[in-house]
């Protein structure tokens, strides 16, 4: 089935620790994001990239990194992870074409920074 | 800056029971777009429905419909004769037109409203 693929799906974390989201995409999709979830503050956008080889910063974009060597892998790295870092991270991605349609989301990874 | 906003943190209602979510939003941009997402508990997230801008005709589509209203800067969402499996969290979301300039989708989401289905 086409879509993305997150992993891992949930990790624990010792707050000091780097660890990289991976998110791979099979449907092309030129666009792809990473956001935040968490209670009472909805999703918000961390970081995103157009094509491949350029990014963005989103809404909360400190203390991530990511990078877009492809069109279908969209990494998210966190060099030293702390507590507030403790979250749903989902990836995205999207058709900016004329079929302007949603978003495409993984499933999700679910971090506990300790 | 956009802004989406959901009033409505939670709302119970018995099986077989319309409700409406409510969303309002916020955009300098003449053209932008809708959304309204669900996540079931399973926790995925769904994309349901996007409307554009510049048309505001009210979509229905089986149980579910949308009424979107530029007078008011609303999009609410109504489900009719609500069933168990509608019981999620549901977020609505906009999106300016600016952003496809440079290839993609800058998307604010609401806070969602969490909605329980009692049998």
């Amino acid at each position: 089935t086409a879509g993305i693929t997150q992993a891992p799906t949930s990790q624990i974390l010792a707050a000091g620790r780097s660890m990289t989201l991976r998110c791979t995409q099979d449907m092309r999709h030129n666009a792809m994001y990473w956001y935040r979830q968490d209670l009472g503050l909805g999703l918000r956008l961390i970081h995103y990239s157009n094509t491949a080889g350029t990014t963005g910063k989103g809404e909360v974009p400190d203390g991530y990194s990511v990078s877009r060597a492809n069109t279908d892998d969209f990494p998210l790295t966190l060099a030293s992870a702390v507590p507030s870092q403790t979250s749903v991270y989902f990836c995205a991605s999207s058709d900016t074409g004329q079929a302007l349609g949603g978003y495409t989301f993984g499933s999700g990874t679910r971090l506990t920074v300790v | 800056a956009q802004k989406v906003t959901q009033a409505q943190t939670e709302i119970s209602v018995v099986e077989k029971e319309d409700v409406t979510l409510d969303c309002v939003y916020e955009t300098r941009d003449t053209t932008y777009y809708l959304f309204w997402y669900k996540q079931p508990p399973s926790g995925e997230l769904v994309f349901l429905i996007r409307r554009n801008s510049f048309d505001e005709q009210n979509e229905i589509s089986g149980r579910y419909s949308w009424n979107f209203q530029k007078s008011t800067s609303s999009f609410n969402f109504t489900i009719t004769a609500s069933q168990v499996v509608d019981s999620a969290v549901y977020f609505c979301a906009l999106s300016e037109a600016i952003h496809l300039a440079g290839g993609y989708q800058k998307v604010t989401f609401g806070t969602g409203t969490k909605l329980q289905v009692i049998p």
